[in-house]
């Protein structure tokens, strides 16, 4: 039981270029999330879903991009990387639905934009 | 929209004694689900404790303990014996119990630093 799956841990971009952040999970999850964490702002949501073909923004969605094609992938998209968006990414998941739903966390992705 | 504040960026204590962790919240919900995440250097995610809004009873976890005051929206986290491998950056976060939707999104405070002195 793998849990969620966070590829790569550490990426350096420069500026302008794209690239995808992977989370995938094997515990049949309806609920998976990105977040983002900078020093001194705690975990921000970027985008989350409920389903497959489900996708909503978050509280700083600018500049990325996700979609769920299937229960176990949640990819998260940097269309045209900028500096502002270096930080240390995680997606987590859970069960949907009533009851204290723990989120599972990935190990996290360090992206360092120059 | 609701928050989450932690007041204390950093903390310390001394190996052995016992610490306490402030939370506090702002909700208009009734129903709903609190945590305390524990994240070392490694930067893995860690669980520590979860309290359910309807249950008065404090949740409990070996050392970890909460003070859970609905009225006051505070939601303290009491480390007792305190040992090295607790110095970490603890996380407040918040839950709706409500089903579906953006109810399901964890809203995170910014965090507390926890060093343990030997």
């Amino acid at each position: 039981n793998a849990g969620v799956t966070q590829t790569p841990k550490f990426q350096v971009l420069k500026t302008g270029q794209s690239m995808t952040l992977q989370c995938a999970q094997d515990m049949n999850h309806e609920y998976m999330s990105w977040y983002r964490q900078d020093p001194g702002m705690g975990l921000r949501l970027i985008h989350y879903s409920v389903g497959a073909g489900i996708t909503d923004q978050g509280e700083v969605p600018n500049g990325y991009n996700v979609s769920r094609s299937t229960t176990e992938d949640f990819p998260l998209r940097l269309l045209s990387a900028a500096p502002s968006q270096t930080s240390v990414y995680f997606c987590a998941s859970s069960f949907q639905g009533l009851g204290a739903n723990v989120l599972t966390f990935g190990a996290g992705s360090r992206l360092t934009v120059l | 929209a609701q928050t989450v504040t932690q007041s204390q960026p950093e903390m310390s204590v001394q190996e052995a004694e016992t610490v306490t962790l402030s939370c506090t919240y702002d909700t208009s919900e009734s129903d709903y689900y609190l945590f305390w995440y524990k994240q070392p250097p490694s930067r893995q995610m860690i669980l520590v404790i979860r309290q359910e809004a309807y249950k008065q009873q404090n949740a409990t976890e070996n050392r970890f303990s909460v003070n859970f005051q609905k009225a006051a929206k505070s939601f303290s986290l009491k480390i007792s014996d305190s040992q090295l491998g607790d110095a970490a950056m603890y996380f407040c976060a918040y839950r709706s119990a409500s089903y579906g939707g953006s109810q399901g999104n964890l809203i995170f405070g910014k965090g507390t630093k926890l060093s343990v002195k030997p």
